[in-house]
């Protein structure tokens, strides 16, 4: 059974960095991209990087909203994915959901992580 | 970047009633278009992909089809369990997802 799951949200005072993290089991990770994507309360949702895997050399992407505050890796020996953020703003309190990659798209996601961002 | 308008943003049905979910695309993706069941606090799950392939262990109740710019999911005849939040996602511009903003599914 695939399961995925995101750890290491909570509050953050703006300005400050998070780095989340989500554990996968239940496939063979190395075959797969890897993503992250957000929803801010009240809000749709929003992709926010992806990664790929080795045959792909870990190429990373990130959306433009975000580009230069985030940054996307990963450990094929613990099956898992990392978000950093950093000079976190209000409008980046979301909940932050980790999903598998196959061709057609995110399949497998987590249950999310809320990050907090306030003073 | 390729919007995704998603109508209705939310919808009241009746139990055994047809539902129609619909997302509207900005230009042509061809069949890159999925759709996700989300129910509170848990994680969303993939229903359809490709447009029209209906994931491996979902119920048939669930549909989808498409023309030209247009995506409609369809649940042929509404049970308890398919009261949940619904949203499309379109990967034709891959990684640069982009999504419906999601319609929430209540029994009238």
């Amino acid at each position: 059974e695939v399961q995925i799951l995101e750890t290491g949200g909570g509050l953050v005072k703006p300005g400050g960095s998070l780095r989340l993290s989500c554990a996968t089991s239940g496939f063979n990770f190395n075959d797969y991209f890897m993503n992250w994507v957000r929803q801010a309360p009240g809000k749709g949702l929003e992709w926010v990087a992806q990664i790929r895997n080795k045959n792909y050399n870990y190429a990373t992407y990130y959306a433009e909203s975000l580009e230069g505050r985030v940054t996307i890796s990963r450990d094929d020996s613990k099956s898992s994915v990392y978000l950093q953020v950093s000079s976190l703003r209000a409008e980046d309190t979301a909940i932050y959901y980790c999903t598998r990659t196959a061709t057609e798209g995110p399949d497998y996601w987590g249950q999310g992580v809320m990050v907090t961002v306030s003073s | 970047d390729i919007q995704v308008t998603q109508s209705p943003s939310s919808l009241l049905a009746s139990l055994g009633e047809r539902v129609t979910i619909t997302c509207q695309t900005s230009q042509s993706i061809s069949n890159n278009l999925n759709w996700y069941q989300q129910k509170p606090g848990q994680a969303p799950m993939l229903l359809i992909y490709y447009a029209t392939s209906l994931q491996t262990g979902m119920t048939s109740r669930f549909s989808g089809q498409y023309s030209g710019r247009s995506f409609t999911l369809t649940i042929t005849s509404l049970e308890p369990e398919d009261i949940a939040n619904y949203f499309c996602l379109q990967h034709y511009s891959a990684p640069q997802y982009t999504f419906g903003a999601g319609t929430k599914l209540e029994l009238k």
